[in-house]
């Protein structure tokens, strides 16, 4: 596709089940970034993927998320046991090189609601 | 401190009038900077980027930078309801981190 994609849109679960987010990036985009965004807030880095480099994890809020990509193009992020102060916005961005001038592109982000 | 710190706003303008966001960064070595535009509900859309001080202007959209001032603004000339969002201002760091400010919110009054 042309532009990065996000599913589910929606997803609302209930405390303590695990959910799964994933994110198509742009072909040939190399960088990858996970963010979220809770009601009237800003971005909140999560995580940030380039190349076959090591994860950038420094944003993860606690050890019960986590992501991967695989092939170095869809990612998963992965929440356990989620809980209420989960539910947000998650969006992904993907980025050509992930260097010092690159533009991100974001995807339509997948609503989380934990009940 | 904040990496990148914003005015929550709001920030009402009349159409026609000019709109003026700010933003400040906290690292010096910070080389990339961008304005991203985020409507209601929506994803954030990149509107301009700048790297070298001084202006860069593209339709009605300037991006002013000051490096030695550690401060990047927006100014949207004309404004129209149209440019009623949320702005945030992002700025790459040193470490080729991407750090995003709280956003500002805009209004702008037919």
């Amino acid at each position: 596709g042309a532009g990065v994609s996000q599913s589910p849109s929606n997803k609302v679960t209930e405390k303590g089940k695990d959910v799964e987010l994933r994110c198509d990036p742009i072909s040939g985009h190399t960088a990858l970034y996970w963010y979220r965004q809770s009601l009237g807030q800003g971005l909140e880095f999560l995580i940030y993927f380039q190349g076959n480099s090591a994860p950038d994890k420094s944003g993860l809020p606690s050890d019960r998320f986590s992501a991967e990509r695989t092939g170095g193009s869809v990612s998963t992020l992965t929440i356990q046991r989620t809980q209420q102060e989960d539910s947000a916005v998650y969006l992904c961005a993907s980025s050509f090189q992930g260097t010092k001038g690159d533009t991100q592109y974001f995807g339509p982000g997948t609503r989380l609601t934990v009940l | 401190q904040k990496e990148v710190e914003q005015n929550s706003g709001p920030l009402s303008v009349p159409e026609g009038a000019i709109a003026s966001l700010n933003c400040t960064y906290s690292d010096r070595g910070s080389q990339s900077f961008f304005w991203y535009r985020q409507y209601s509900g929506k994803s954030p859309e990149l509107i301009m980027s700048i790297y070298s001080n001084g202006d860069k202007e593209d339709g009605r959209f300037t991006a002013q930078l000051n490096k030695a001032s550690q401060y990047v603004s927006l100014l949207i000339r004309d404004s129209q309801p149209s440019d009623s969002a949320t702005y945030l201002c992002a700025v790459i760091s040193r470490g080729n981190q991407f750090y995003f400010g709280t956003g500002t919110s805009l209004t702008v009054i037919p």
